[in-house]
């Protein structure tokens, strides 16, 4: 069956440190993968989409990159978090314009 | 410019209220939309989209070209309809456009 799994459910991390978030698919092959984020009083803003391996599009300027090394592995990362940076992280897939989302990671920078 | 606008962030009704989630949205060409639902603990998970004109746990949803609207309806709300709910737009490059959300919160 096709699956997200995203990790962790939950962090707190303090401003200027490193962040890796990431998002495995199963049950798919080669599927259109998507960072979305839900800034306090903010609709999911969509932050990079992935249409393969290694190949990355930024929707949004930020502090954020995301790397694609495997077909079903999408991580988003920062160098330095920023206070702006909390909000609510979400990984999604979509094959044929069906979308499939994550459970989401709640980031609070402190 | 494509978007999609969701004007109350928070919607409190008692059960057996009807409900409508308003949502209105901005984009040249024909659109293809859709309500997603975040309930407590949950993913985020489809509701219903246009083009299937169908009706899921008592909830509908009517394009209007007119109106640029696709407001979500049920007659008679209940409490497990608590929950976040998204409009969505899916335009041509295949990337969703969200609203920011209205949290529905049905009293007993």
């Amino acid at each position: 069956s096709q699956t997200i799994h995203q990790w962790p459910a939950t962090l707190v991390q303090p401003v200027g440190s490193p962040l890796s978030l990431e998002c495995t698919v199963e049950g798919t092959s080669n599927p259109n993968l998507y960072w979305y984020r839900q800034a306090a009083g903010r609709g999911l803003q969509l932050l990079f989409y992935s249409v393969g391996i290694g190949q990355i599009s930024s929707e949004v300027p930020q502090n954020l990159s995301a790397s694609r090394p495997q077909d079903r592995q999408f991580i988003l990362s920062s160098k330095k978090l920023l206070l702006s940076d909390s909000g609510f992280y979400l990984c999604a897939w979509s094959v044929s314009y069906g979308y499939t989302f994550g459970s989401g990671t709640r980031l609070t920078v402190v | 410019a494509q978007r999609v606008t969701q004007p109350e962030k928070l919607l409190s009704v008692f059960k057996g209220a009807p409900v409508e989630l308003k949502c209105n949205y901005s984009y040249s060409g024909s659109p293809e939309l859709f309500w997603y639902v975040q309930y407590s603990r949950q993913r985020l998970q489809l509701l219903l989209r246009h083009i299937s004109r169908e009706s899921i746990k008592g909830f509908t949803a009517d394009l209007n070209k007119g109106e640029t609207s696709f407001h979500l309806k049920k007659p008679f709300a209940q409490e497990e309809d608590s929950a976040m709910y998204y409009c969505a737009l899916l335009p041509y490059t295949g990337k969703l456009i969200f609203g920011q959300g209205t949290t529905l919160q049905v009293k007993p």
